[in-house]
């Protein structure tokens, strides 16, 4: 069975200052990964995958994150906090092969502080 | 590209009454998702559908059901309303294969039962 898991509920990062938002997971098979950010009342949107290759990826707006396979870890970061970031964090996960399915983390609310 | 289009964008029902959600996707994805979104509780599978004519049952499906007659439209019904159905409902699609992995958003139906 797959899950995620967002140990921290709300993360709070100084405007200037670098932002990480954690995410751990677990899958049978081969993880596919996933960011997604959401704004009030809107829908989600992608931010980053990894899917195979570098334990680095990066996406939209200056977000990065980081695969760990030993740690089945996959932390979201970026360098230098905007107040736009301001949003609620969903990682997920898709187990390959075979995974039909999406499996979301509780959410992660990020709030930069000018 | 209008990508995945929800409606109704809100709706308020009463205990007992019926209604349809209706989801639209212009990419000509195979897969499809109804997710429903609970305060603090991430996103909860409802349905999917891996193609026209093919559905199954998610996490949470009870007081729901859905079809897939075409590519493009995946309606989720809900019968006989009960104040544990509100939420805000998503619907998601995505490709298939090894590139289009991640999944596209609706904005979202806010649902009220009263």
């Amino acid at each position: 069975a797959q899950s995620v898991a967002q140990p921290e509920d709300q993360v709070n990062v100084a405007e200037g200052n670098p932002l990480t938002v954690k995410c751990t997971y677990s899958v049978s098979g081969n993880p596919y990964l996933f960011w997604y950010v959401q704004y009030p009342n809107r829908g989600l949107q992608f931010l980053l995958k990894y899917i195979t290759g570098d334990n680095l990826v990066k996406g939209s707006y200056g977000f990065e994150a980081e695969f760990n396979k030993s740690q089945t870890s996959f932390h979201l970061k970026k360098p230098s906090a905007l107040v736009s970031d301001s949003a609620l964090y969903f990682c997920a996960v898709r187990d390959w092969p075979g995974g039909q399915n999406f499996v979301f983390g509780p959410g992660t609310r990020l709030s930069v502080l000018p | 590209n209008a990508g995945v289009t929800q409606t109704p964008k809100f709706r308020i029902l009463k205990i007992g009454q019926s209604m349809t959600l209706q989801c639209t996707q212009d990419m000509n994805h195979n897969y499809m998702y109804w997710y429903r979104q609970d305060p603090g509780m991430g996103l909860k599978l409802i349905y999917y559908s891996v193609g026209a004519g093919i559905t199954d049952k998610g996490e949470v499906p009870n007081g729901y059901n859905v079809s897939r007659s075409t590519t493009e439209d995946f309606p989720l019904r809900l019968e006989l309303a009960a104040p544990s159905q509100t939420s805000v409902y998503f619907c998601a699609s995505r490709g298939g294969g090894t590139t289009n992995t991640e999944a596209f958003f609706g904005q979202g139906t806010r649902l009220t039962v009263v």
